[in-house]
């Protein structure tokens, strides 16, 4: 079955730098790529998906790229801020959805 | 709208007792998920439901843990008989469709086994 790894585990910025959380995936049926962000003790929330058709997206400071040939996808951040400190998944799916371990991400002030 | 709803939000419970929880998804939504995340990991797939049937339960410990979507609509997760490692977060979540919706959380049924 699909299989997601997520790195790194843990991510430390200072403020105003640049995040980047890189995933791999098994499948390569696999269509759809959300991204969820999980603040402590919240419910995950979507951030960014992209589909397989599409190479790149991007949602004000966040984006996501896709290479499909690799089976890989990555998830950028720019211009962090305290509030984007969470914990954030990846997953891939065809039929269901796979997530990810999760990457903690701490933006330091 | 209101979001997905679930009861209770807090559990706990002796290993071999038995506990249910709750999940109302969000109206219209097609498919409804229950996962199970332990602390400091993902959340894991435990059933999938399209309406009122099955999807994927290759997840689901069957010995232990069922689940059932009455009427397409509102769902119930049981374990019966609880273990120790079964304490975690359960979350709901609904969607749309199948699979590349937006998957929408509900504020999860945290379970504790002692």
């Amino acid at each position: 079955g699909e299989n997601v790894e997520q790195h790194p585990s843990t991510l430390s910025v200072q403020e105003g730098d640049s995040a980047v959380i890189k995933c791999t995936y098994s499948d390569s049926a696999s269509n759809y790529f959300p991204w969820y962000k999980q603040e402590l003790g919240k419910r995950p929330q979507l951030i960014i998906d992209i589909r397989s058709n599409v190479g790149e997206k991007k949602d004000q400071r966040i984006a996501v790229t896709l290479n499909k040939t690799a089976k890989h996808f990555s998830l950028h951040i720019t211009e962090t801020q305290p509030e984007d400190s969470a914990v954030y998944f990846c997953a891939a799916s065809m039929d269901k959805v796979i997530f990810g371990p999760g990457t903690s991400l701490s933006v330091i002030p | 709208e209101a979001g997905v709803a679930q009861s209770p939000r807090y559990k706990i419970i002796e290993k071999r007792q038995s506990v249910a929880f709750w999940c109302n998804p969000i109206s219209g939504h097609a498919t409804l998920y229950w996962y199970q995340q332990i602390l400091g990991q993902g959340p894991k797939l435990l059933i999938q439901f399209q309406n009122n049937g099955v999807v994927d339960d290759s997840q689901l410990p069957k010995d232990r843990f069922s689940a059932e979507r009455l009427k397409g609509v509102d769902s119930t997760l049981k374990i019966q008989p609880a273990k120790l490692e079964d304490s975690a977060v359960y979350l709901c979540a609904s969607s749309l469709g199948l699979a590349d919706y937006e998957q929408y959380f509900g504020p999860g049924t945290r379970l504790t086994v002692t």
